[in-house]
């Protein structure tokens, strides 16, 4: 049983399409994490966030503890946009280990 | 100032030979993680550091698998006997505090090919 499952896998855009990848969870989280990582590239960390929304620049996330969801947006996609995008939970307390979706992969074509 | 560093960057070794993989945290992180990712798959969570406490070593698949972190810095990964199934890349990442409060800085990786 996953705990947590990313929406789509794979996903296709044109450049300057609006773009949404979900998280889903099974389990109470604390605080859930979303990580960028380009081909070849390392990882680097997008939003923290344990509600609401957060925004930077043309990405926006927002999470919804009592649906146990969260979904990451972006406005505008440009080709440089294209990485593999994950989303991480802690379930909180004095567990520090974190739990990581597979990823979504995001093309976007010029 | 520096960034999570992770050495070597490529490591190849033969079957049953021992490897040994550094991190280098940023400095004063407190929490230390080691997560692999195999090809084509997600980040599989290994090991964590945090403070003086007991490490969790929950995710290390086997006992050919071990990590310390001296001085509660540096960390190193090591891989007794390694398999062709240990092939992988090694990511390392710190965070100041606790998931609920410090993003998450990783490193570059070391990709490890057992050959």
């Amino acid at each position: 049983k996953n705990e947590v499952e990313q929406s789509p896998q794979n996903l296709t855009a044109q450049e300057g399409e609006f773009i949404t990848i979900n998280c889903s969870y099974s389990v109470g989280i604390s605080a859930l994490h979303w990580l960028q990582q380009h081909p070849g590239g390392g990882i680097v960390s997008l939003f923290m966030l344990s509600s609401g929304k957060k925004k930077h620049g043309r990405l926006i996330a927002t999470i919804n503890i009592q649906e146990k969801h969260s979904s990451l947006h972006i406005t505008a996609s440009h080709p440089r946009d294209s990485a593999v995008y994950i989303c991480v939970f802690n379930s909180g307390g004095s567990n520090y280990k974190l739990t990581f979706g597979k990823g979504t992969l995001l093309t976007v074509n010029p | 100032g520096a960034g999570v560093s992770q050495s070597p960057s490529n490591k190849v070794t033969e079957k049953g030979k021992d490897v040994e993989l550094r991190c280098d945290p940023i400095s004063g992180h407190t929490a230390l993680y080691w997560y692999r990712q195999s090809l084509g798959q997600g980040l599989e969570f290994l090991i964590y550091f945090q403070g003086n406490s007991a490490p969790d070593k929950s995710g290390l698949p086997s006992d050919r698998f071990s990590a310390e972190r001296t001085g509660g810095s540096v960390s190193t990964l090591t891989i007794q006997r390694t398999q062709q199934e240990d092939s992988a890349v090694y990511l390392c990442a710190s965070s100041s505090g606790t998931p609920q409060n410090s993003p998450l800085h990783f490193g570059n990786g070391t990709r490890l090919t057992v050959t």
